[in-house]
């Protein structure tokens, strides 16, 4: 079974500017989360989504949106970019929220480097 | 108190022992915890998932589980160098709609 996919695996942009992530998850797995990881903070939470439904948002600001599929597939945007928005993005996903079926894996990541 | 909390090391082992790695968490409700590997610029691999109190044994790693104490810990029995990574703790908070949160890692380096 195919692992999760993550298009582009390296992105660099300028700050004002606005970036879509892609991620694919593994078949049949219809929870979809979304990560920040930079050296500083670790990784941090972003979003959830679940059958097209956002379930979880973390602590970010608005800039930060995402969105889910009828396939499950999933992409996240930012927009206005500023420089702290570098990082590894990092996507997970999971058959269903709740116990037993959240065990979460990640794709391989999208480098974001703002210049 | 942060949600999940690990201890950051870096923690360096001799190869052959045994390396220790804890993990608290605030939600007592949590049903969920997870260990992950992670080396320098990849992503996190998953370890083992662990639902019950008591331990989980998978070839070489045992994680332990006691929810009374809300902690978690994972021992990896004869530690090679390959097992030098970051391992990352992870909970499913049940008041959160079992949002799943990470501790901030702890770094292991096995000393050959």
């Amino acid at each position: 079974k195919a692992g999760v996919t993550q298009t582009p695996r390296y992105l660099i942009k300028t700050r004002g500017q606005q970036v879509t992530l892609s991620c694919s998850p593994i078949s049949g797995h219809r929870s979809v989360s979304w990560y920040q990881q930079t050296p500083g903070q670790g990784l941090q939470f972003l979003f959830e989504y679940f059958s097209e439904t956002q379930r979880n948002k973390g602590n970010f600001p608005g800039r930060f949106s995402g969105r889910q599929f009828s396939n499950s597939r999933s992409e996240m945007n930012v927009s206005t970019l500023e420089l702290g928005d570098s990082a590894l993005y990092l996507c997970a996903s999971s058959q269903a929220p709740g116990q037993y079926t959240d065990t979460q894996y990640f794709g391989p990541g999208t480098r974001l480097t703002v210049l | 108190q942060k949600e999940v909390e690990q201890n950051s090391g870096p923690l360096s082992v001799p190869e052959g022992a045994i390396a220790s790695l804890n993990c608290t968490y605030s939600d007592r409700g949590s049903q969920s915890f997870f260990w992950y590997r992670q080396y320098s610029g990849k992503s996190p691999e998953l370890i083992m998932s662990i639902y019950s109190n008591g331990d989980k044994e998978d070839g070489r790693f045992t994680a332990q589980l006691n929810k009374a104490s809300q902690y978690v810990s994972l021992l990896i029995r004869d530690s090679q160098p390959s097992d030098s990574a970051t391992y990352l703790c992870a909970v499913s908070l049940k008041t959160s709609y079992d949002k799943v949160i990470f501790g901030p890692g702890t770094s292991l380096s096995v000393i050959p």
